[in-house]
């Protein structure tokens, strides 16, 4: 069974820009949650989604937006980007909401 | 509310035996989870414990007590490939979220 893939890998995006980011879960699970890493911060929940619908949200400004789409997929958009967005991007999927989530590779995230 | 403690970084021999503590203070608590996370990769499921008590999976156990809101992963026979962070990341049905602690670097000598 595939794991859980996310592209890009590597983003370099200027002050102002936005970006999306996306995140295919391993096949049959329907939750999808989004996180944001940071050293000095650490794991940061952003999102959760579930079969499409928004089921829990993290303390990030509305800058960060996200989706799913009815395969299970899910894209995460964040508009405006200020320096501080600069982190690794984690989404992790689970068969069901509170369940053992497998985590993708990330996305290293870079404002300049 | 979540308010999650653990050590920020420990330090441990090759073949000795390390516990990581955690203690959580998490509103309609429902269990907890603990992850490992080598520099540079992703988190990597260890254990989940609902229940109080020791549960055990090869070198590594984890302990859960709901009424002091405590934890632990024990990990024996520590090896060199255990040198990483240990997210200690409690869950509550009232939101149904997972949140994680800030993990504790843990680094093996030889």
């Amino acid at each position: 069974k595939a794991g859980v893939t996310q592209t890009p890998r590597y983003l370099i995006k200027t002050r102002g820009q936005q970006v999306t980011l996306s995140c295919s879960p391993i096949s049959g699970h329907r939750s999808v949650s989004w996180y944001q890493q940071t050293p000095g911060q650490g794991l940061q929940f952003l999102f959760e989604y579930f079969s499409e619908t928004q089921r829990n949200k993290g303390n990030f400004p509305g800058r960060f937006s996200g989706r799913q789409f009815s395969n299970s997929r899910s894209e995460m958009n964040v508009s405006t980007l200020e320096l501080g967005d600069s982190a690794l991007y984690l989404c992790a999927s689970s068969a069901r909401q509170v369940d053992e989530q497998y985590f993708g590779p990330g996305t290293r995230l870079t404002v300049t | 509310g979540q308010n999650i403690d653990q050590p920020t970084e420990m330090t441990a021999t090759e073949g000795a035996i390390v516990q990581i503590n955690c203690t959580y203070q998490t509103s309609g608590f429902n269990g907890l989870f603990w992850y490992q996370q080598h520099a540079g990769e992703a988190p990597t499921f260890l254990s989940y414990n609902v229940l109080d008590g020791l549960e055990e999976k090869g070198r590594f156990s984890s302990f859960l007590s709901r009424s002091k809101g405590y934890s632990y992963l024990l990990l024996k026979e520590l090896q060199m490939k255990d040198s990483a962070s240990y997210l200690c990341a409690p869950s509550s049905n009232r939101d149904d979220k997972i949140i994680f602690g800030k993990g504790t670097r843990l680094h093996i000598l030889p």
